[in-house]
């Protein structure tokens, strides 16, 4: 089945970065576009960027521009995120998520499981 | 950015009651906007999308509905399953953005 597996919780101290992974299964990989999403505590859902899983080809919001890094490997159906210059702020569940195909539709389904990262000294 | 704004953050029901969330965007976004439930301490799951298709595999008693800038989703017929926060995302304008969620509690 379609289905997005995320890498492990993680601890980090502010000012380092965090790379998590997000290895897909179940649909042609290079097909879609893979996003990342986060949710800090309690708070509500956040669009941070994609990677086209196909050409490589990225897009972040302007909120992450410079510390933002998502990237791909199509033989390890595998997108990952880096995010650099950790703050408290940082604090939160991320997420990848699957974009629908085609080029007018950015609903997202399925979701990974979510990493938990706390930035915390 | 577009904003997104849900009404309410908090509704309290009981089981077989008819709800209804609303969002509201800051601009048109015509019928680009999508749904999601989430439960406590699990990833958000698809409900709706182009406002009014239901994703397949999600209960009739979900529904969809408005374009433009008034969107409403409506659970028919609420069953234990359902109570969860819901949150819209537009999906026309970069950045993407979702509503501030709406939480449906006994």
């Amino acid at each position: 089945q379609v289905q997005l597996v995320q890498s492990g919780a993680e601890v980090k101290k502010p000012g380092a970065s965090v790379k998590l992974s997000c290895k897909a299964s179940g649909f042609t990989y290079t097909s879609h576009a893979m996003h990342w999403l986060r949710q800090a505590p309690g708070q509500g859902l956040e669009w941070m960027g994609w990677v086209d899983a196909g050409n490589g080809n990225t897009r972040y919001s302007q909120k992450f521009q410079g510390r933002l890094t998502i990237t791909r490997d199509t033989s390890a159906m595998t997108a990952y995120m880096e995010l650099g210059s950790l703050t408290s702020e940082d604090t939160a569940v991320y997420y990848c998520a699957r974009e629908s195909a085609g080029n007018i539709d950015k609903w997202f389904d399925p979701w990974g499981q979510g990493t938990l990262v706390t930035v915390s000294s | 950015d577009i904003q997104m704004t849900q009404s309410p953050s908090t509704l309290s029901a009981s089981v077989g009651d008819r709800v209804t969330i609303t969002c509201r965007a800051s601009q048109n976004i015509d019928n680009l906007l999508a749904w999601y439930q989430q439960r406590p301490g699990k990833a958000p799951d698809l409900l709706i999308y182009r406002a009014t298709t239901l994703k397949s595999g999600v209960p009739s008693r979900f529904s969809g509905g408005g374009s433009g800038t008034d969107f409403t989703l409506t659970i028919s017929s609420l069953q234990p399953d359902d109570f969860a926060t819901y949150y819209c995302e537009q999906y026309d304008i970069y950045p993407l953005t979702f509503g501030g969620g709406t939480k449906v509690e006994i």
